[in-house]
């Protein structure tokens, strides 16, 4: 079955600097990848997604980018703020099933 | 729109006892996943309900049951409990077509096993 692995479990940084997160998954099949901020005590929320037919998708400090060749896709963050810190899960699955396959996450902390 | 809710938000149960958790998606979505939440394991998933039917199925034992009513409110059952279940449950909706793939979750249930 479909194993997500991610890196790094953790992830410190300063305020303004950028931060990348890395997922590998290993079903070729899939082509939905999904990225969720989850902080302390709460659940888990959509911060942005992509689908295997596009290379790269943004929004505002926000990116994604999905190398189907070598089955990794990335998170970028620019800018890092104090309120980004939290815990970010990838996820992968196919599209039309509702399995979400979740990296172990990270921990981003971002110091001011 | 309001969003997935959950409950209970926590219970607290012994070894051995069942519990009930309840999950109400959000209006119009028809497929609800479970996903189990511990610091060890991560997000795992449980199951998917679509239409009252279940559709995907994670690595769980069968003491980890759940259901789907017509209104799309879905349930998850655990049985016979035992300490490791303790854990947060989280449930998530989504349209559940092909290109709905999009999961909103709910904010979860806190399950203690004592």
């Amino acid at each position: 079955g479909e194993n997500v692995e991610q890196h790094p479990s953790t992830l410190s940084v300063q305020e303004g600097d950028s931060a990348v997160i890395k997922c590998t998954y290993s079903d070729s099949a899939s082509n939905y990848f999904p990225w969720y901020k989850q902080e302390l005590g709460k659940r888990p929320q959509l911060i942005i997604d992509i689908r295997s037919n596009v290379g790269e998708k943004k929004d505002q400090r926000i990116a994604v980018t999905l190398n189907k060749t070598a089955k990794h896709f990335s998170l970028h963050i620019t800018e890092t703020q104090p309120e980004d810190s939290a815990v970010y899960f990838c996820a992968a699955t196919l599209s039309g099933f509702q399995k979400l396959v979740f990296g172990t996450g990270t921990r981003l902390l971002v110091s001011p | 729109k309001a969003g997935v809710t959950q409950t209970p938000r926590y219970l607290i149960k012994t070894r051995g006892q069942q519990v009930t958790l309840s999950c109400s998606p959000i209006s119009g979505h028809r497929s609800v996943s479970w996903y189990q939440q511990t610091p060890g394991q991560g997000l795992q998933f449980l199951f998917e309900y679509f239409s009252e039917t279940q559709r995907n199925k994670g690595n769980f034992p069968g003491r980890f049951s759940g259901r789907q009513f017509s209104n799309s409110r879905s349930e998850m059952n655990v049985s016979t409990l035992e300490l490791g279940d303790s854990a947060l449950y989280l449930c998530a909706s989504s349209g559940g077509g092909y290109n709905y793939n999009e999961q909103f979750f709910g904010p979860g249930t806190r399950l203690t096993v004592l």
